[in-house]
């Protein structure tokens, strides 16, 4: 059974660094690419980017200036920074695999985790 | 990138079908037959219930079907039913080996 955890702080402030952590248990972190994905309140799914084990990564373009993702396979951990944050960037965070190998979606994702952004 | 495009609302009556289009460009639904669909309830995590435009993963009901033409794809729920009341969310890959989610329909059963 695959399970993804998200954690990290809830609140952060404008202007400075988001940090949250994606937990995977139940597969090989090395063997997949794992996406962060969000979701602001009253508004859609919003993808933010994938990296693969390898380090390899793809951010959506309208973030790539802030964004930063990072792997961790001696933990099983992927992480991702978002920097400059505003009020915009509240939102439910989320953690998924991505299933490539031709097929190109995410077949599991974490519960997701709030951060607000406020002083 | 922008947003693939779908209806705000889609409802229907217990045991009708109902369509939900996701229209995009050439650089995301038309390029390639990766689009998937996802259910959302509030406070849970999303379900993938397409993948590759048509193809159902194991447990997804058979009333769940895909389709694209074009730069634009289906979602059809035949045989609605109550528990299927949800937003749901297509999704493709990119030209630019990105993701694009849609808008987001809620689906209401009356």
């Amino acid at each position: 059974q695959v399970q993804l955890q998200e954690s990290g702080p809830g609140l952060v402030k404008p202007s400075e660094t988001l940090s949250l952590t994606c937990t995977v248990s139940g597969a090989s972190i090395s063997s997949y690419y794992w996406i962060w994905i969000r979701q602001p309140a009253g508004k859609g799914l919003e993808w933010i980017g994938r990296i693969y084990a390898s380090g390899s990564t793809n951010y959506n373009p309208s973030l790539k200036s802030r964004v930063t993702m990072s792997v961790d396979t001696s933990k099983n951990q992927f992480s991702l920074k978002l920097s400059s944050v505003t009020a915009a960037d509240t939102a439910v965070y989320y953690c998924a695999r991505e299933i490539t190998s031709g097929y190109y979606y995410f077949d599991y994702w974490g519960q997701g985790t709030l951060v607000t952004v406020s002083s | 990138q922008s947003a693939l495009t779908q209806p705000a609302s889609v409802s229907g009556s217990p045991g009708q079908s109902i369509t939900i289009s996701c229209t995009g460009t050439s650089s995301d639904v038309g390029a390639y037959n990766y689009v998937s669909w996802y259910q959302y309830h509030p406070g849970k995590a999303p379900k993938v219930m397409i993948y590759e435009v048509s193809n159902r993963p194991s447990g997804v009901p058979d009333r769940f079907s895909g389709s694209k033409s074009g730069n634009t794809a289906s979602l059809t729920i035949s045989g609605l039913q109550a528990e299927d009341e949800a937003d749901y969310y297509c999704s493709s890959f990119t030209t630019t080996n990105t993701y694009v989610f849609g808008t987001g329909t809620k689906v209401t059963v009356l």
